[in-house]
């Protein structure tokens, strides 16, 4: 089945740095998911991105998925402690006649004021 | 607000009760699914239901029950749990099964004694 690797696991920045949050994916990716959790809490769904290339953004947010589909990047701009939480990517897996959605172990951020 | 709202948000239970969490949403969507979050694990599907049918069981123990009367509604059943089913429980749903976005409740957090 597919598996997804985030990095880093935590990241602890300034307030107003730019960060950057990989996931990679052991198999092409099909559908792309970002989501934001903060901790104990529901998942507030970001962007998805499906196609070879293609970048998405909302407000300092911008999420890119590789030509190859098998790396995608999360890139906040300017971070603010609004900011921080525990982001999950997901990836849709096909296997054995059904799909399901998959999840990295997340990437915990901290942003100092 | 994701649209999608879950019952209780907290629970203590003990190794002999029966309980139920109850996920609700109010998005119109035909797909329904619970997923298991525990401490460092990525999230795990539990189960998934279509139009009330239910199309994944992802091998989860009998002691966890869904059922699922209708399309705006989900509840899972627990009986004679385990500490280790201690977890966040989250409830999940899209307009379709397939490569959908998945929008999230804001999870039921499980303590098993």
């Amino acid at each position: 089945s597919q598996e997804l690797e985030q990095s880093p696991q935590s990241l602890i920045v300034q307030e107003g740095k730019n960060l950057t949050i990989n996931c990679t994916s052991s198999k092409t990716l099909y559908g792309l998911y970002w989501y934001k959790q903060k901790y104990g809490e529901g998942l507030i769904f970001l962007m998805m991105l499906q196609k070879g290339g293609e970048e998405k953004s909302h407000e300092k947010i911008t999420a890119k998925l590789d030509e190859k589909k098998q790396q995608s990047s999360l890139h906040i701009t300017a971070s603010q402690p609004s900011h921080a939480g525990i982001y999950l990517c997901g990836a849709d897996d096909y296997q054995g006649g059904s799909e399901k959605l998959v999840f990295g172990k997340g990437t915990k951020l901290t942003v100092n004021p | 607000e994701t649209g999608v709202t879950q019952t209780p948000r907290h629970l203590v239970m003990g190794m002999t009760n029966k309980k139920s969490l109850k996920c609700e949403q109010h998005l119109g969507h035909n797909a329904m699914y619970w997923y298991k979050q525990s401490a460092k694990k990525p999230l795990e599907l539990m189960f998934v239901y279509n139009f009330k049918e239910q199309t994944e069981n992802n091998s989860v123990p009998s002691r966890f029950s869904p059922e699922c009367p209708n399309s705006s509604h989900l509840f899972l059943h627990l009986h004679t749990l385990q500490p280790e089913d201690s977890a966040l429980y989250l409830c999940a749903s899209s307009h379709r099964v397939y490569r959908e976005t998945q929008y999230f409740g804001p999870g039921t957090r499980l303590l098993v004694l």
